[in-house]
């Protein structure tokens, strides 16, 4: 099985900063790479497919990159409502492994 | 729009079994492949199991042999027959539709239905 590890595992930031997380698989998985936003109680949101597709209706504000095994997500300008956990999954090959989280903390 | 309800979550005791259900609406249901995601209290996401639109079935080693994913593509909806459950398999279930460019990517989300169980 991919692993897929996130890095920080937590951050604090403020309103208007730019953020960056990591994303790390255990082997190359191309471009399939998905970032997902998921905020408490609800149910994550797609933000961005195959590492750098923008999810329709997201914000240009979110961003990603990368290939291979390492990807980015990165947040351009924090708005109160991007506080929340994200995710990244791999689409590449059963099983469609998740990253353990990052939650995205108001400094 | 797209609509994805899930139902059938409850109580119940270590080795029972439980179906959960998704109604979907507001997409062409049997050309979209299928996914089921779950979520422990206070964890992260965990990936269970993928139906494509055919009824091709792929699922995680956790619950390989003790879950059974299938859809009813007259109905437009999915299932999750669980069998065997462990308290591990405590969590709310999440079903989501899936699209595809390369790999596979999860658009649309249910608001989960809960699974505990326990005796």
């Amino acid at each position: 099985d991919i692993q897929m590890t996130q890095s920080p595992s937590s951050l604090s930031a403020s309103v208007g900063d730019r953020v960056t997380i990591t994303c790390r698989a255990s082997q190359s998985i191309s471009s399939n790479l998905n970032w997902y936003q998921q905020k408490p109680g609800k149910a994550p949101k797609l933000l961005i497919y195959a590492a750098s597709t923008l999810q329709s209706g997201v914000p240009s504000r979110f961003s990603g990159s990368g290939s291979g095994a390492d990807f980015t997500l990165t947040i351009s300008r924090l708005q109160p409502e991007d506080f929340a956990t994200y995710y990244c999954q791999q689409g590449y090959s059963t099983p469609h492994t998740f990253g353990q989280g990052t939650k995205l903390e108001i400094k | 729009e797209v609509q994805l309800l899930e139902s059938g979550g409850g109580l119940v005791q270590p080795g029972g079994s439980l179906r959960l259900s998704c109604a979907a609406s507001g997409f062409s249901f049997s050309n979209y492949a299928m996914s089921w995601v779950r979520q422990a209290p206070g964890k992260g996401l965990e990936w269970v199991s993928h139906i494509s639109g055919g009824g091709d079935t792929y699922y995680a080693d956790s619950v390989k042999g003790r879950f059974t994913m299938s859809r009813d593509n007259s109905k437009n909806t999915l299932y999750l027959q669980m069998s065997s459950l462990r308290a591990e398999d405590t969590a709310v279930y999440y079903c989501a539709k899936r699209g595809y460019s390369g790999g596979w990517y999860d658009d649309y989300w249910g608001q989960g239905t809960l699974v505990t169980v326990s005796s």
